[in-house]
């Protein structure tokens, strides 16, 4: 267990729909990252956050969003869901905001767009 | 242009073997990271290892060495004594960039790893 949690586990949707998946990081982790796998796209790093403050950014889509509180969870919406978001959506965390520091991964949150 | 390569997709290794599984990066830049990270088949990432490109020593974890050649451009994951529980999806990854919002993390197709009692 690497202290990372992220609900739901599962999510199947509709196209057109919109989803907010949760992250909490480890207690003490300042930094939350969102990657998404999938079949086609592989391993793909979306974005940053560091102490509430988007840090980086990756190969996140415009109809994604995502935002970190002041309690240091995170969330990531996906909206005008299309079948090629199909994919698992991992959270990591880790304590400063350098990608150096070793990141801890939650179990991750499988999307399936219908 | 691919910016990290893995070449092996698929690999065995016979348990208490060593395995080296290849990557190799391309980057303009003089600053970046490398990683290696591993997905048993549950699903889970696991960050294994990490390399400075400044880091004049190779990374070592346990069993998990990183051989980085800088000039060849590659970080090989080095795994001594295969043990069953080795079998998983490995990823290598780079960060690119300084520290401010244009750094990227690109991962590799990744290898997949089978070890044979």
């Amino acid at each position: 267990d690497s202290g990372v949690t992220q609900t739901p586990k599962h999510l199947i949707t509709a196209t057109g729909q919109r989803v907010t998946l949760r992250c909490s990081p480890r207690s003490g982790d300042l930094s939350v990252y969102w990657y998404q796998q999938s079949l086609d796209q592989g391993l793909q790093f979306l974005i940053q956050y560091y102490n509430g403050e988007e840090r980086a950014k990756g190969n996140i889509l415009e109809r994604f969003s995502a935002q970190q509180f002041p309690d240091l969870h995170s969330e990531l919406n996906l909206s005008s869901l299309e079948l090629g978001d199909s994919a698992l959506y991992f959270c990591a965390s880790s304590v400063g905001d350098y990608l150096s520091y070793e990141q801890y991964f939650g179990p991750g949150t499988r999307l399936t767009v219908t | 242009a691919q910016k990290i390569t893995q070449t092996q997709p698929g690999m065995f290794v016979q348990e208490k073997e060593a395995v080296t599984l290849d990557c190799t990066y391309d980057t303009s830049d003089q600053s970046y990271g490398l990683f290696w990270y591993k997905q048993p088949s549950s699903g889970e990432m696991i960050f294994l290892i990490y390399q400075g490109s400044y880091d004049e020593q190779n990374a070592t974890e346990g069993r998990y060495s990183l051989n980085f050649q800088k000039a060849r451009k590659s970080a090989n994951l080095v795994i001594s004594a295969s043990q069953l529980g080795d079998s998983a999806m490995y990823f290598c990854a780079m960060r690119e960039g300084q520290g401010d919002s244009s750094y990227k993390l690109i991962f590799g197709s990744g290898t997949r790893l089978l070890v044979r009692p």
